[in-house]
């Protein structure tokens, strides 16, 4: 199993649409939680992290369930400027080090 | 002014050659990081140090040697390329050790093996 598993995609929605995005990891002891974004051929930038409260960022709006290993990603109002693929990284964080693993990602694309 | 910046953007190189991919950060971290994103678009962690002692070593051929001259700096090392080298080669850099922090990464080196 994965440590840290996504829909692949793609995700094909029109502008101003909702879309969902979710992810589970295989590490109980997974310390924190984010989400990233890559556009194509570019670096991964972190989009925000992911508490256990649940947090909000603008249109974003991510959340955390820690019983099931499960995270997601939500954006209202989509943009053409979405269009990307969204990283979910988690961070087993050990006594020695910080280390993120990656899932494979999840690609959207937005059209007007 | 790039906080995470690598060079060569790109390499093109032979089987079997030896080459060097550079990376300097200027946001005052002491954490910093070698990924490598395969045709998959997986992203691995290769390498970690902090304040210039190696502190993750992942499952990587000893091909690959890192060397932090500060904790400014991160360069990687790769000895004998082969064509599964081939890849993005990211470094990136996060003020700390803990797990809170995010990381910056540099905009990658694309290497491609003949």
């Amino acid at each position: 199993r994965k440590e840290v598993e996504q829909d692949p995609g793609p995700f094909n929605v029109p502008e101003g649409a909702t879309v969902a995005f979710n992810c589970t990891y295989s590490n109980s002891a997974s310390q924190s939680f984010f989400w990233y974004r890559q556009d194509c051929r570019k670096e991964p930038k972190l989009l925000m992290s992911v508490y256990s409260s649940g947090n909000e960022d603008g249109r974003f709006t991510a959340q955390l369930n820690r019983a099931s290993q499960y995270i997601s990603l939500l954006i209202r109002d989509s943009k053409l400027s979405d269009s990307a693929t969204y990283l979910c990284v988690v961070n087993p964080y050990m006594e020695y080090g910080n280390k993120l693993v990656f899932g494979a990602g999840t690609i959207l694309r937005v059209k007007s | 002014d790039t906080a995470v910046s690598q060079t060569p953007k790109y390499l093109v190189t032979q089987m079997g050659n030896d080459k060097s991919i550079k990376c300097e950060q200027n946001l005052g971290h002491d954490t910093m990081y070698w990924y490598k994103q395969d045709s998959k678009k997986f992203l691995k962690i290769m390498f970690s140090y902090n304040n210039k002692e190696l502190i993750i070593n992942e499952t990587v051929p000893n091909r690959f040697s890192p060397k932090s001259p500060d904790k400014a700096h991160l360069n990687l090392h790769i000895n004998s390329l082969e064509l599964g080298d081939s890849a993005v080669y990211f470094c990136a850099s996060s003020q700390d050790r803990g797990p809170e922090g995010p990381q910056h990464f540099g905009d990658g080196t694309r290497l491609s093996i003949l």
